[in-house]
């Protein structure tokens, strides 16, 4: 049963520190997708990649937010520095291609202090 | 910007029919309707997508109005464990070409 998975699953930490988030695409998945979810904004798309390239990541704070696929079984998020505003739940997802169907991760759930 | 309108909830009974509405009236012809759900705080789950004919598998049926403007998701049987949020979702235009974009969905209550 291939799954998209997400590490951690949880993570807590002060304002100002460094975070990252990881997820593994379901193997033989060339597109890679990140969300964030929180209550006031719903899912929001923040990027995605096709043949580990980023196409679109203009739902991202650039400022402080960089995602990358270093192989084709990894994707990361990172946020430097973190700010309370950016806890949230987020997702992950894989597919075949930008309009195809997306296998979404557990998520990460985020809490900045 | 979401390019679908849903209703924010509904009420089920348990075992009865859930009907799922969803307005998509500036759909473009080649354009693929799809539909997932979230159960509580787990990742959205596909469920069912079409582009003009109806579609039935093995979680729902997919109703597509003749002009496409419009779609039903059909639970047949609902469960309490249908509980969810349903999100219609059609592609949108971006820099990197076509992504998908996840509105407010209906939150769908399938009471005992």
């Amino acid at each position: 049963d291939a799954r998209v998975t997400q590490t951690p699953r949880d993570k807590v930490t002060e304002m100002g520190q460094e975070v990252t988030m990881r997820c593994q695409p379901i193997l033989g998945h060339n597109t890679v997708f990140w969300y964030r979810q929180t209550m006031m904004q719903g899912l929001e798309l923040l990027a995605y990649f096709r043949n580990r390239a980023p196409l679109d990541d203009s739902g991202m704070p650039k400022d402080r937010f960089s995602a990358e696929m270093p192989d084709a079984t990894l994707a990361t998020l990172k946020i430097q520095p973190s700010e309370p505003r950016d806890s949230a739940v987020y997702f992950c997802a894989s597919g075949t291609g930008i309009g195809e169907t997306q296998y979404f991760g557990p998520g990460t759930r985020l809490l900045v202090l | 910007d979401a390019k679908t309108t849903q209703p924010p909830s509904m009420d089920c009974a348990e075992g009865r029919a859930a009907n799922l509405p969803c307005n998509h009236s500036t759909i473009s012809g080649n354009e693929y309707v799809y539909w997932y759900r979230q159960i509580h705080s787990q990742g959205p789950q596909y469920i069912i997508h079409g582009l003009k004919n109806n579609e039935t598998n093995e979680m729902a049926s997919l109703i597509i109005t003749e002009d496409r403007k419009s779609s039903t998701l059909i639970l047949p049987h609902a469960t309490l464990r249908d509980t969810a949020v349903y999100y219609c979702i059609v592609r949108v235009a971006g820099t990197g070409g076509f992504k998908t974009i996840f509105g407010a969905g209906t939150r769908l209550f399938v009471k005992a």
